[in-house]
């Protein structure tokens, strides 16, 4: 089955950066693009850009641009999203998720979520 | 950005109720509008897509309606496992942007 797990919680000082992993498994990682989001504690959703999994073209947040950076591995099947210049309003939960086909069809399935917490 | 906005934030229902939860953009999405459903603790999951497809495997109590700037989820019969925070989310243009939420409560 299709399958989408990511890295564990990370505990980051304000200013730096974390990285988030996405190993995906049970279908073809080219064929799918793959977005990251974000939830905020007892909030709603956030989205903050998307990969190409295939070619590596990004197309991100305006929000994010200049912080954030998304890549892939082809051969680990795994995606990455770095954001820079951490602060106390990105602690959040982030996720991947795969699209599913066109953006209508919307974002199936999705990674268990990463916490990021962001403290001195 | 196209603003996403749900409504009620919160209903308080019961077994068996049928429930409705609207969303309204801020522009022309045409059909081009996702909801999802997240239970404590989990990832959403898509139950409709293209403002009226069910997603397989989702029950058929659920169904969405609607199209232009006005959009509506129904549970027909609400089951104890529909009770959740269920979001609507435009697909028309980017930045992809979601509703604020509705938590179905038990009552």
């Amino acid at each position: 089955q299709v399958q989408l797990v990511q890295s564990g919680a990370e505990v980051k000082k304000p200013g730096t950066s974390v990285k988030v992993s996405c190993k995906t498994s049970g279908y073809t990682f080219t064929g799918h693009y793959l977005h990251w989001l974000r939830q905020a504690p007892g909030q709603g959703l956030e989205w903050m850009g998307w990969i190409n999994s295939d070619s590596g073209a990004t197309k991100y947040a305006q929000k994010f641009q200049g912080r954030v950076t998304m890549t892939r591995d082809t051969s680990i099947t795994t995606a990455y999203m770095e954001l820079k210049g951490l602060g106390s309003d990105d602690m959040a939960l982030y996720y991947c998720a795969r699209a599913q086909g066109t953006s209508a069809a919307g974002l199936d399935p999705w990674g268990q979520g990463t916490l990021v917490t962001v403290s001195s | 950005d196209i603003q996403m906005t749900q409504s009620p934030s919160s209903v308080s229902a019961s077994v068996g109720d049928r429930v409705t939860i609207t969303c309204r953009a801020s522009q022309d999405i045409r059909t081009w509008l996702v909801w999802y459903q997240q239970k404590p603790g989990k990832a959403p999951k898509v139950l409709i897509s293209a403002a009226s497809s069910l997603q397989g495997g989702v029950p058929s109590r659920f169904s969405g309606s609607g199209s232009g700037t006005d959009f509506s989820l129904t549970i027909s019969s609400l089951q104890p496992e529909d009770f959740a925070t269920y979001y609507c989310q435009q697909a028309d243009r980017y930045p992809l942007t979601f509703g604020g939420g509705t938590k179905v409560e038990i009552k």
